[in-house]
This record gives C-alpha cells, sequence and structure tokens, in this order.
C-alpha cells in the first residue's frame, strides 16, 4: 500500500550529465513537492506543483526543472549536475492548497551520487 | 537567524527512558506544528500533527505546542532503539502557499539497549 514512490532509490550519474529522478503516488493529492536534503540538514524545497501549476523556489538553481505530465506522476530533471547537487532527493505530496488541516506526506528519497 | 532552531544532538538515551526534543521558532505566524521521523537513508515519516497550542498524544508520543513562548515539544515514553532516528520538527502558517513547511534541522536520538 505505497502511498509516494520513487524510482530509482539511488542514482549514480556523472557530472555534467542530465539526469531525471521520478515520483508517483497513489493518494490522488494535487499537490507534489520536490525537496532537495543533504547529509544532516533540513530538507530544502525546490519547487511544487498545485495540480499543472507550478511554483519554483527563488534560489532553486535553473539546472533543475520538472514535469508533471498527470496528477499521479513528477518528475525532477537535473540538466548538468555538478558534485554540490549529490544529495538524497524527496517527493512529497499533500491533498490540496491552503486547506487547514493539511499535511505533507513523503516518499523514501532517491539517493543521488555525482561522479 | 533561522527561522526554526532545532538542536542537532545527537540525544543519546537508554532504553526504556523518556526522550524529550524540542524547537524553537521566530515567526508567530506558524499556526500548524508537526513532527517527522527519518530512518538513515529514507523519506521522513509524519507522527505528530497538532494545530496551535496543547497537548496532543498518540501512544508514546505527546506532543505539546506553546505559541507563547514559540516552543514545541515531542515526549518519547518507554524510548525502544527502534526509534532511533533523526526528528524534523516542521511548521507552516494559516493558507501556507503551497502549504509550505518551514523545518528544523533536525535532532538525532540513539537508544541504546
Amino acid at each position: 500500500d505505497a502511498m509516494v514512490i520513487q524510482n530509482p532509490r539511488y542514482q549514480v550519474t556523472q557530472f555534467g550529465k542530465p539526469v531525471t529522478l521520478s515520483c508517483s503516488q497513489t493518494l490522488n493529492h494535487n499537490v507534489m513537492y520536490w525537496y532537495q536534503q543533504k547529509s544532516s540538514q533540513a530538507p530544502k524545497l525546490l519547487f511544487h506543483y498545485y495540480d499543472k501549476d507550478f511554483n519554483n523556489e527563488a534560489d532553486t538553481p535553473d539546472n533543475f526543472q520538472s514535469r508533471r505530465p498527470n496528477t499521479s506522476f513528477c518528475f525532477l530533471d537535473i540538466r548538468s549536475p555538478g558534485l554540490g547537487d549529490a544529495a538524497m532527493y524527496l517527493c512529497a505530496t499533500s491533498r490540496d492548497r491552503g486547506l487547514e488541516a493539511d499535511t505533507q506526506y513523503f516518499g523514501p528519497g532517491t539517493r543521488l551520487t555525482v561522479l | 537567524q533561522k527561522e526554526v532552531e532545532q538542536d542537532p544532538g545527537p540525544l543519546s538515551v537508554p532504553e526504556g527512558a523518556i526522550v524529550s526534543l524540542n524547537c524553537t521558532y521566530s515567526n508567530s505566524a506558524f499556526q500548524y506544528f508537526m513532527w517527522y521521523r527519518q530512518y538513515s537513508r529514507k523519506g521522513p515519516e509524519l507522527l505528530m500533527y497538532t494545530y496551535s497550542s496543547g497537548n496532543k498524544e498518540d501512544g508514546r508520543f505527546t506532543a505539546q505546542v506553546d505559541k507563547s513562548s514559540k516552543y514545541i515539544s515531542l515526549f518519547i515514553r518507554d524510548s525502544q532503539p527502534s526509534d532511533s532516528a533523526t526528528y524534523l520538527c516542521a511548521m507552516r502558517r494559516v493558507k501556507a502557499a503551497g502549504n509550505k513547511l518551514t523545518f528544523g534541522g533536525g535532532t538525532r536520538v540513539l537508544v541504546k539497549p
């Protein structure tokens, strides 16, 4: 009964080689988020989708892009990974935006290694 | 100064002890408060969710919110080695854009058998 699924769990890429991380959800939630989490740090929000409406955080580098082709799936594209992009990437969902009693549910994460 | 402060630990306790965790925050607009547990190399898992001030209990876990002091706590009773993890506090404003959460940096907890 997995709810937020991320693939792959571990990804190794080379410096500068584009990589795509995948997230899917069975919760039918409207909002999907991508976070970057480095070792011993809090998750850092990169962007979120409310339905098809894309919302970028002001400090998210242009190197990071996202696509949401339908309600269930969301992708994180890193166009030219640098060594500093090695991190855990977390996908999360929430039911809707602005609901008072709502919070975020996280997937297991994809650990990205850049060689 | 960070909006949410959390002692990184590690906090080491013997099995069966009470684990006491806390966060302080500066933004009085925060109204919703959460605690997440994160095992090594896994995603955060929601443990407790509270609104405004007060206490909430769920099994061995008790969450407390003191908005007047801008201070939240999580207590774990009868701690088990399986409680060893990093605990993240998170909070958000009412009608925050995209339900955006502000996280503390996490406290690493070690429960020794």
